[in-house]
């Protein structure tokens, strides 16, 4: 079965401090991946996606992540992070074949002013 | 900008209660979900519609059906209701198109205690 496994449950970290939180995922065929971001109160948004193409793609506020097809991993990175992202982080992969999503069990990241 | 629009923000049940939790979404998209979100465990599917009247099952359907007779509406009903359906219920929304990185549009989600 497609699983999503993200390493780290919950994040501390001070303000600047370099952010990169893991994501590995099982499927053997053509997948889609997403990290989506909840910050406190709202609703999910998308962060970043690949498809297809660089490997490396950027996202909004200054997020980016690497697909790594032979890790089966698609880990998020922020050089700097600010308060402001405190937040939950979901990492989800979409099968092509079937076009569901199967999500990640999050991360909380908690930045320390 | 996409608006999926849940009808609760926050629901209190009782046990045995028959639960409706609406769904509707303003931008004409094919496809519509519902998950749960619970601690520790991500967002789940519970069921998911491509289609007006269509329906199938995601991974975790029991306990559960859904309704989806208009193309902008998908509702998620608790036939009776239990305590371990106490949770955050989200529905989201993508368009079909021809871009496999269609995202899906979430709502607000519905925070409902079963008691």
């Amino acid at each position: 079965a497609q699983s999503v496994s993200q390493h780290n449950h919950h994040v501390i970290l001070s303000e600047a401090a370099s952010l990169e939180l893991g994501c590995n995922y099982s499927y053997g065929g053509t997948v889609n991946l997403f990290w989506y971001v909840q910050y406190p109160g709202q609703h999910l948004q998308l962060l970043l996606k690949y498809f297809s193409g660089d490997p490396l793609v950027k996202g909004i506020k200054g997020f980016e992540a690497e697909f790594i097809k032979s890790k089966f991993s698609f880990n998020l990175r922020k050089p700097s992070v600010q308060w402001s992202d405190t937040a939950e982080y979901f990492c989800a992969v979409k099968s092509t074949n079937t076009g569901k999503l199967i999500f990640g069990q999050g991360t909380t990241l908690q930045v320390k002013p | 900008d996409v608006k999926v629009t849940q009808s609760s923000r926050y629901l209190v049940k009782r046990t045995g209660e028959k639960v409706f939790l609406e769904c509707v979404q303003d931008m004409d998209h094919e496809n519509m979900f519902w998950y749960r979100q619970d601690p520790g465990l991500g967002l789940r599917l519970i069921y998911f519609s491509y289609d007006v009247k269509m329906k199938e099952k995601g991974d975790i359907p029991e306990g559960y059906s859904v309704s989806r007779e208009k193309k902008e509406r998908f509702s998620l009903i608790l036939e009776s209701a239990s305590t371990n359906q106490t949770s955050m219920y989200l529905c989201a929304s993508s368009s079909r198109g021809a871009d496999p990185g269609q995202p899906q549009h979430f709502g607000d989600g519905t925070r409902l205690s079963i008691l």
